[in-house]
């Protein structure tokens, strides 16, 4: 099955500045990578996903970035603001499978 | 659009009893849900697909007979723990697709369950 590594375990960044997560997988057969925002108690929020056909996109301070080749991808926030602060999850996905989840990063953004 | 409700959000109950989570699409149709795990401070972890009108596809090491799934409609699966012990409370969430491999997943609110 599908094993995906996601480091940092934390990550602290002064606002302000930019935050990277980075991720790697396993299937070369996934083919569909999200990154969700979950806050403490709450559902995981999509904040951007990236399809294997593709390898970058960027919606306003957030950018993804995937290589194929090396099974990896990276999540990119710049201009961090406070309400940045939670734990990110990569994921990874191939087909109509059931999403595999990394380990989580959360992430401190200092004032 | 693509909204996903999950019942009840908290749970509290005796050892042993049994549990029904239910997820709802509540503005499209969802041919497929999920449902996935998540203890304190950990990832989620996929416990079951769930396709309508077929059996659930369980993950190595969930027990299909502790985890009852079912889909019947495509608006509707539920899950009951069976006989849910300390160890089985946890946090429970739901997710749902509207088809299409690319389709992103649209998650419930979640169940936290706890066993006393």
């Amino acid at each position: 099955g599908e094993n995906v590594e996601q480091h940092p375990s934390t990550l602290s960044v002064q606002e302000g500045d930019s935050a990277v997560i980075k991720c790697t997988y396993s299937d070369s057969a996934s083919n569909y990578f999200p990154w969700y925002k979950q806050e403490l108690g709450k559902r995981p929020q999509l904040i951007i996903d990236i399809r294997s056909n593709v390898g970058e996109k960027k919606d306003q301070r957030i950018a993804v970035t995937l290589n194929k080749t090396a099974k990896h991808f990276s999540l990119h926030i710049t201009e961090t603001q406070p309400e940045d602060s939670a734990v990110y999850f990569c994921a990874a996905r191939g087909g109509a499978d059931g999403l595999t989840f990394g380990k989580g990063t959360h992430l401190i953004i200092q004032p | 659009g693509a909204v996903v409700s999950q019942h009840p959000s908290w749970v509290i109950c005796k050892s042993g009893t049994s549990v029904k989570i239910e997820c709802r699409s509540l503005d499209f149709q969802a041919t497929t849900m999920f449902w996935y795990r998540q203890f304190p401070k950990q990832s989620l972890m996929l416990m079951a697909t769930s396709n309508e009108g077929s059996k659930a596809t369980y993950e190595q090491g969930v027990e299909k007979d502790k985890f009852l799934i079912n889909h019947a409609s495509l608006t509707l699966s539920t899950l009951t723990v069976t006989s849910a012990h300390p160890e089985d409370s946890s946090f429970y969430i739901c997710s749902a697709i509207t088809g299409g491999w690319y389709q992103p997943q649209h998650f419930g609110d979640g169940t936290r369950l706890s066993i006393l």
